[in-house]
């Protein structure tokens, strides 16, 4: 069946370093591609997504592509904050559905 | 502003005791969603609904029921026969054939 993976985290970083949360995914079909975020206490966010492959979401100076060749999904963000620290969710939908598959969650910790 | 609300944000449940969480929206989208996560824990889907009064069991549905009498609510109850009912429950939304969900801000039971 169709299913996302994530890296396990917490990734811990400090301020303005790069980040790379990898997320690969397994579906029939040509899903659409999303990342949430989820911040202490508080319902997911949509951050970004793409709907074809070679596509690119972004939002936030986040950023992801969607990479059939890989079937990957990976977000990045060229220089982290404090505020960034959560978690953050990929998941795809595919095109006869609307349900969507979440990966596991990963947790990112910025320090100043 | 259009969106989804859950209600209450926090909420004691004494054991032995049935509960209803609620979750409305005024998105006009037709597919609605309840989650539950535990700490640490990715989101595991309980129940959802794609059109007024249908609903079909997710992962973890034991324990709990829902209802669809109006596009705009999907309350869940959570029963006395669900053994460990203490959780962070999402409620979420979609309109179809757009992909990705809204989220609402989730609602805290404790049992105690």
């Amino acid at each position: 069946g169709d299913s996302v993976t994530q890296m396990e985290g917490p990734v811990t970083l400090s301020e303005e370093a790069f980040l790379t949360i990898n997320c690969t995914y397994t579906a029939t079909g040509y899903p659409s591609l999303f990342w949430y975020v989820q911040y202490p206490g508080e319902g997911l966010q949509l951050l970004l997504k793409a709907t074809k492959a070679d596509d690119k979401g972004s939002n936030k100076g986040f950023e992801a592509t969607y990479r059939k060749e890989t079937t990957s999904f990976h977000l990045e963000k060229g220089s982290v904050q404090v505020s960034d620290s959560a978690v953050y969710f990929c998941a795809l939908s595919t095109f006869n559905t609307d349900k969507l598959i979440f990966g596991t969650g990963t947790r990112l910790q910025v320090f100043p | 502003d259009g969106g989804i609300t859950q209600s209450p944000k926090y909420l004691f449940r004494k054991e032995g005791q049935n509960v209803t969480l609620s979750c409305e929206q005024n998105l006009n989208h037709d597919a609605m969603y309840w989650y539950r996560q535990d700490p640490g824990q990715g989101l595991r889907l309980i129940y959802y609904s794609q059109i007024v009064n249908d609903f079909q069991k997710g992962d973890i549905a034991e324990g709990y029921s829902v209802s669809r009498e109006k596009k705009e609510s999907f309350p869940l109850t959570v029963t006395s026969a669900q053994k460990n009912p203490t959780a962070f429950y999402l409620c979420a939304s979609s309109m179809t054939g757009e992909g990705g969900y809204t989220f609402g801000s989730g609602t805290r039971l404790t049992v105690v």
